[in-house]
């Protein structure tokens, strides 16, 4: 059975343009999970989705935004890229859609905002 | 709102010793808990789950224990080995069960 994928690896930007991140979860799962983890801080939540809809998100501004597809793929998007912004961004992905299940992520984009 | 801390934050063992990592939660009243492994610059791999029903886990020479009442969960690796060298994170659901609350992390690094 195939993991969580991501792509791209890695993704360099500058300051003010904008970044697309992709997620595909594992097979049967219908919830995705965003996390942010820049250098030297913990891991953030940044947005969770479940059957196509955004269910929450964390402490971010609008500027990072996302969406879940019929597939229950997701693309996470951050506008507006701050230097600040430079972090892994992990995708997770769960059976159904409450954290009481198990989290799977995946290996993660590494964004950096030149 | 739930915080979870890590203790210690680095560790440092020859290669054999058996350790113990901690985890602490603000609120007992969790679901579930779950530890991570984190290599340098990659995801996290799933090591275990503790339901709040169950008072520990195991998976080949890991055990996690969990002490709701007193918010508190263990790691145990026993035997330690070179390639057990990574960040070790515990994470709970939030307050309302929602997303994953992580705790900054345990860095090991197992000497041969």
């Amino acid at each position: 059975e195939a993991g969580v994928t991501q792509s791209p690896t890695h993704l360099i930007k500058t300051r003010g343009q904008q970044a697309t991140l992709r997620c595909s979860p594992i097979s049967g799962h219908t919830s995705v999970y965003w996390y942010q983890q820049a250098l030297g801080l913990g891991l953030q939540f940044l947005l969770w989705y479940d059957e196509g809809e955004e269910r929450n998100r964390g402490n971010f501004p609008p500027r990072f935004s996302g969406r879940q597809f019929p597939n229950y793929s997701s693309e996470l998007n951050v506008n507006a890229l701050e230097l600040e912004d430079s972090a892994l961004y992990l995708c997770a992905s769960s059976r159904i859609g409450s954290s009481y299940n198990e989290q799977f992520f995946g290996p993660g984009t590494r964004l950096t905002v030149l | 709102k739930q915080e979870v801390t890590q203790i210690p934050a680095a560790l440092s063992v020859p290669e054999g010793e058996n350790l113990v990592l901690n985890c602490s939660f603000t609120d007992s009243a969790i679901y579930n808990l779950q530890w991570f492994r984190q290599d340098p610059g990659k995801g996290l791999t799933s090591l275990l789950l503790i339901q709040s029903s169950q008072r520990e886990q195991t998976s080949g020479r890991l055990n996690a224990s969990l002490d709701k009442s007193s918010g508190r969960s263990t790691l145990y690796i026993a035997a330690s080995q070179p390639g057990d060298s990574a960040t070790y994170l515990c994470a709970v659901p939030d307050n309302y069960g929602q997303n994953f609350v992580f705790g900054p992390g345990t860095r090991l690094s197992v000497l041969p």
